[in-house]
């Protein structure tokens, strides 16, 4: 079945400093993939998404490209800050017509000042 | 334009009771879905529905009863409630590639 393994957490960062968060996946067909973010008490939010293979998703300074050949999809940012902090999850919904999504088990980053 | 709404916030609840998650949106979606978010596990599906009428089981459905009858509303039940049901509950509705969740439902079972 599909499935997502994301870095293990949690990451603690300082202002400024260039965020990785590795995302990989295994899924039937050709998967679109996406990353949410869950900021404290609050439910998931979209961040960015990418539906077919080199295409680059961004958003508030997020990226993340899919590649098919290493069946990854890595979340970066050049410059984190303070209001960065969040639980960050890796997600895909598996071929055309498909709603469901599966998840991958969270990222939580702390940026500190 | 309210979104995804979810009551209520929080719960706690006795094993053995019995309790009604509700979920509504305002934006047309036919699919909606229920997750629960644990420590470690990410959010794990528990019931979708892709229209009024139509629901299927998700990966960790046992425990929970769903139905549709509109296209709004979309409540999740817990008919005898376990310890391992303490979690928060996520509803979800979705169009095209975009899933909007609602803001979370805390359930505590003592």
């Amino acid at each position: 079945g599909d499935s997502v393994t994301q870095m293990e957490g949690p990451v603690t960062l300082s202002e400024e400093a260039f965020l990785t968060i590795n995302c990989t996946y295994t899924a039937t067909g050709y998967p679109s993939l996406f990353w949410y973010v869950q900021y404290p008490g609050e439910g998931l939010q979209l961040l960015l998404k990418a539906t077919k293979a080199d295409d680059k998703g961004s958003n508030k300074g997020f990226e993340a490209t899919y590649r098919k050949e290493t069946t990854s999809f890595h979340l970066e940012k050049g410059s984190v800050q303070v209001s960065d902090s969040a639980v960050y999850f890796c997600a895909l919904s598996s071929g055309a017509g498909s709603y469901q999504l599966t998840f991958g088990k969270g990222t939580k980053l702390s940026v500190i000042p | 334009n309210a979104g995804v709404t979810q009551t209520p916030k929080f719960q706690v609840l006795k094993t053995g009771q019995s309790m009604t998650l509700q979920c509504a949106q305002d934006m047309n979606h036919e699919y909606m879905s229920w997750y629960r978010q644990d420590p470690g596990m990410g959010l794990r599906l528990i019931h979708y529905s892709v229209g009024a009428g139509i629901t299927d089981q998700g990966e960790v459905p046992n425990g929970y009863n769903v139905s549709r009858s509109t296209t709004e509303d979309f409540p999740l039940r817990l008919l005898s409630a376990a310890p391992s049901q303490t979690s928060v509950y996520f509803c979800a509705s979705r169009s095209n590639y975009e899933q909007y969740f609602g803001p979370g439902t805390r359930l505590t079972v003592t």
